[in-house]
This record gives C-alpha cells, sequence and structure tokens, in this order.
C-alpha cells in the first residue's frame, strides 16, 4: 500500500512568490516522523525539513515550512520567496510508523522557479 | 556533506560485467540503506542493514547483494549487469533509533552500462 503520495509530478512558481508541494501520507500508528528532501539536478540529495507527529507546531527551517495537518495526514512543504535554485525534485518521507528503521518515499514533485 | 561517503562517483562498465559500490556512513550512524534511482524515476528501496545485520529488503534483485562489514561501511555487489541497471545508486545512513532522525544520503554512484 502506498504510504507516502506526492500528487503532483511537476510545478511551476515564479521567482519570488511562494509554492506549496503536497504530501499526504497513509498511518494509523501515532509515532512516525516526516520529512522533506530536496534532489537538485546535480542529483545529491538534500534532507530540508523535519516534523513529528507528536509536534504541536509546525516546522520552520529558513524559507521553508512544513504545514502539518495531522487528522488530513497531510505535510505539505511551503517555500517562500522561491528562488531559481529552488528549481530541483521535492521528495517527501516517512520513517515509521511502528518500526523506525522503515523510510517510505514518495513519487516526487519537480518544481521549477521561472524567473 | 551529508557525513556519508560513497565511492567510486562514476563507473562504466558493459554489461555482464559485476561491480561493487562502496558506503561509509556518518560518524555514530548504525543503519545503511541502498537505493536505486533510474533516470527521472523516484527512489526505490533496494535493502537496508543495521550494526552489520540485514534487516529489510527491497526490491532487490538476484543479482544483487550487499553486505555490511564490522566498521559499519557497507558494499553494494551488482552482477552480470544489464543495461537497465544503469541508474543511480544511493547509500544512505541513519541512527538506529528515533523517529526524528532523517536519513542523511551520500551523493550517490552514477553506474552507465555500456
Amino acid at each position: 500500500a502506498q504510504k507516502i503520495t506526492q500528487t503532483q509530478p511537476g510545478m511551476f512558481v515564479q521567482e519570488k512568490e511562494a509554492v506549496t508541494l503536497d504530501c499526504t501520507y497513509d498511518t494509523s500508528d501515532p509515532s512516525y516522523g516526516l520529512f522533506w528532501y530536496k534532489q537538485p539536478s546535480s542529483g545529491e540529495m538534500i534532507f530540508l525539513i523535519y516534523q513529528g507527529s507528536y509536534d504541536q507546531q509546525n516546522a520552520t527551517e529558513g524559507r521553508y515550512s512544513l504545514n502539518f495537518q495531522k487528522a488530513r495526514k497531510s505535510a505539505n512543504l511551503v517555500i517562500s520567496a522561491s528562488q531559481l535554485g529552488d528549481s530541483a525534485m521535492y521528495f517527501c518521507a516517512m520513517r515509521g510508523p511502528y518500526n523506525f528503521n522503515k523510510f517510505y518515499f514518495g513519487s516526487g514533485t519537480k518544481l521549477n522557479v521561472k524567473p | 556533506d551529508s557525513g556519508v561517503t560513497q565511492t567510486p562517483k562514476h563507473l562504466i562498465t558493459a554489461t555482464g560485467q559485476r561491480v561493487t559500490l562502496r558506503c561509509s556512513p556518518r560518524s555514530g550512524d548504525l543503519s545503511v540503506y541502498w537505493y536505486q534511482q533510474s533516470l527521472d524515476q523516484g527512489l526505490q528501496f533496494l535493502i537496508q542493514y543495521y550494526n552489520g545485520e540485514e534487516r529489510a529488503k527491497g526490491n532487490i534483485l538476484e543479482r544483487f547483494s550487499a553486505q555490511q562489514f564490522p566498521d559499519l561501511h557497507s558494499e553494494l555487489n551488482l552482477s552480470s549487469l544489464e543495461l537497465g541497471d544503469s541508474a543511480l545508486y544511493f547509500c544512505a545512513s541513519s541512527v538506529g533509533k528515533g523517529f526524528e532522525q532523517p536519513q542523511h544520503f551520500g551523493d550517490g554512484t552514477r553506474l552507465s552500462i555500456l
């Protein structure tokens, strides 16, 4: 069964605007972690942000924030003030549930920032 | 720098050959994961080791094998290579416990089969 779903294969955003990348997950367990990774065209996977299932507040890291809606099982990544360097593939991932050795990745969203 | 080291960065070989990809995890990380990423595709989980023991298997072909050594570095062996094995192979490591700990990825080994 699909644990992580990213429904946007590709997106465009104008430079300096904000963009939201969608991620929904599937679990009935209360304990899990949610992560976002960035993969630029050079290929490396860069860890961006983490949200814990028990966290009351949305995570933020610089221009990245995570819009965590637990009841909806969504963990959308918001990038504010997009820059050309944000053009990349973005993956949502979940650690757990039940077994913290398990990681599940979504299929990714390719973001293109237009000048 | 993620702290995860993968070698080599690039590998070009021919069909039918055998190659070994190497990964050194971040200091203190006991878990090592291997992924395959074909062109413009998502991450395909291959196999996971924790402190030298195999813990989980994904869609890993029988022609592929891996191991984690006592010093925690890991090797992924690919044999009888086919054109379709051309891909970016990632190693990632994480601490063994805690849902809040992310995987940290190496830069990958880009394998090209001619």
